[in-house]
């Protein structure tokens, strides 16, 4: 089962404007991660944001966490045509057993 | 250093028959994952390692999925009579502990016919 919920299901931008996209959990979470995937193959990892964080910055990536919400944000600035990709939000909780739990993704297209 | 490689990259299969996927993790990483995507889906945990051990196989959708790690390194994952609802990518991760930033090898496509 996945526990995460990432919203909207698909966003289109033209390059240079901001993408923005949503994860909502269900359950306590250690932390929350976020990954890239092109072409439906291998994942790269972005950003780790542990529960007692509530933003983090990597490069052009902003993430933010509301645990009492239960839902994550991430932010991508000013777009490029490489940022073309799915992105997944994953969690890890102890009740789940400390493994990562996908949510469905985020079909992400940049217009040149 | 060397990522996390899977092998093959593809494979192509007959309903019915047994197929074996290789995982290759980075070294040093004790902990080893698979897990498996169909198309327009997240990953889906299927078991987790822990050196030799599988610490977690309860995503392991039946008793025809089998995945060993003999000398806590190199991961095959078995799946026995193979059904064309098994055609999915099966993606391994490596790390170094449970709670850790995983690193994802490509993937391996598998078509049942």
């Amino acid at each position: 089962s996945q526990q995460g919920e990432e919203d909207p299901q698909a966003l289109s931008i033209q390059e240079g404007e901001n993408a923005t996209m949503n994860c909502s959990y269900k359950t306590s979470i250690n932390n929350l991660q976020w990954y890239r995937q092109n072409s439906g193959r291998g994942l790269v990892h972005l950003i780790l944001i542990r529960s007692n964080e509530r933003e983090k910055h990597s490069g052009r990536l902003r993430v933010t966490l509301d645990t009492s919400k239960k839902s994550s944000s991430l932010l991508i600035t000013a777009s490029r045509a490489a940022d073309t990709a799915s992105y997944f939000c994953a969690t890890v909780s102890r009740a789940a057993g400390n493994k990562l739990t996908f949510g469905g993704g985020t079909r992400v297209l940049v217009k040149p | 250093g060397a990522g996390v490689s899977q092998t093959p990259s593809n494979k192509v299969t007959e309903k019915g028959k047994y197929v074996e996927l290789r995982c290759d993790p980075i070294s040093g990483h004790t902990a080893l994952y698979w897990y498996r995507q169909s198309l327009g889906q997240g990953p889906e945990f299927l078991i987790y390692f822990q050196g030799t051990g599988a610490a977690d196989d309860s995503g392991l959708p039946n008793d025809r999925f089998f995945a060993v790690r003999p000398e806590g390194s190199v991961s095959t994952l078995k799946i026995q009579r193979t059904e064309r609802g098994d055609s999915a990518v099966y993606l391994c991760a490596s790390s170094f502990g449970p709670i850790n930033e995983q690193f994802f090898g490509p993937g391996t496509r598998l078509t049942v016919l």
